[in-house]
């Protein structure tokens, strides 16, 4: 199994441009986890969803983040416009229904 | 609401010394409790979990109990390996259907030969 994959795994962009994150997920899994990670914060779940369908997304920081599954088999985390302070290493993660989440490799996204 | 708190890091110790690091959870019911490891450029990989109350989970020489009574998951291992240099993250789950994770802030380990 290819386990989660996400790209790009390094995203450097400037202030005000738009950011796509991508993710596949395990296949056969049905939960997919948006997870982002700064030293001053730690590790934040900014969303999830369950068969596609958005259940959690009250981690999401504000209206400049959206997240969308159109198939079981891929994700995307938007950030538009992007601001220096969302720099930070992005993870999804995948996992049946209660069980084990497993993480991606992670895009470290650093605006400038 | 449910939370996890680590002990702050970096632990800094020396190859074949024990290993404890400290978690404690606060939480209304009864979580499941996991720890998870994070190795430099990586994302997290499950290390171990525990889902009730006196069980023990283990995987790799780590070990952890699930202590009802004091809310804590310690981690321990008998002798460290430069290998096990990374990040530990303690979690709960609260077991509502769709394991939504609690973690803790992390606590690096750094294990000099």
């Amino acid at each position: 199994d290819a386990g989660v994959i996400q790209s790009p795994r390094h995203e450097v962009t400037e202030m005000g441009q738009e950011v796509t994150l991508r993710c596949k997920p395990i296949s056969g899994h049905n939960s997919l986890f948006w997870y982002r990670q700064t030293m001053m914060r730690g590790l934040e779940l900014l969303i999830y969803f369950n068969n596609n369908v958005p259940i959690d997304d009250s981690g999401m920081p504000e209206d400049r983040f959206s997240a969308k599954m159109p198939n079981a088999s891929f994700s995307t985390l938007k950030i538009q416009p992007s601001e220096p302070r969302d720099s930070a290493v992005y993870f999804c993660a995948s996992s049946m229904l209660g069980d084990t989440q497993y993480f991606g490799p992670g895009t470290r996204l650093t605006v400038l | 609401g449910d939370s996890v708190t680590q002990m702050e890091g970096p632990v800094t110790l020396s190859e074949e010394a024990f290993l404890t690091i400290n978690c404690t959870y606060t939480a209304t019911g009864y979580p499941s409790l996991f720890w998870y490891v994070q190795y430099p450029g990586e994302g997290l990989q499950l290390l171990l979990k525990a889902t009730k109350a006196d069980d023990k989970g283990s995987n790799k020489g780590f070990e952890a109990t699930y202590r009802k009574e004091t809310t804590s998951f310690h981690l321990e291992k008998g002798s460290v390996q430069v290998s096990d240099s990374a990040v530990y993250f303690c979690a709960l789950n609260m077991n509502t259907g769709f394991q939504k994770l609690v973690f803790g802030t992390g606590t690096r380990l750094l294990v000099s030969p």
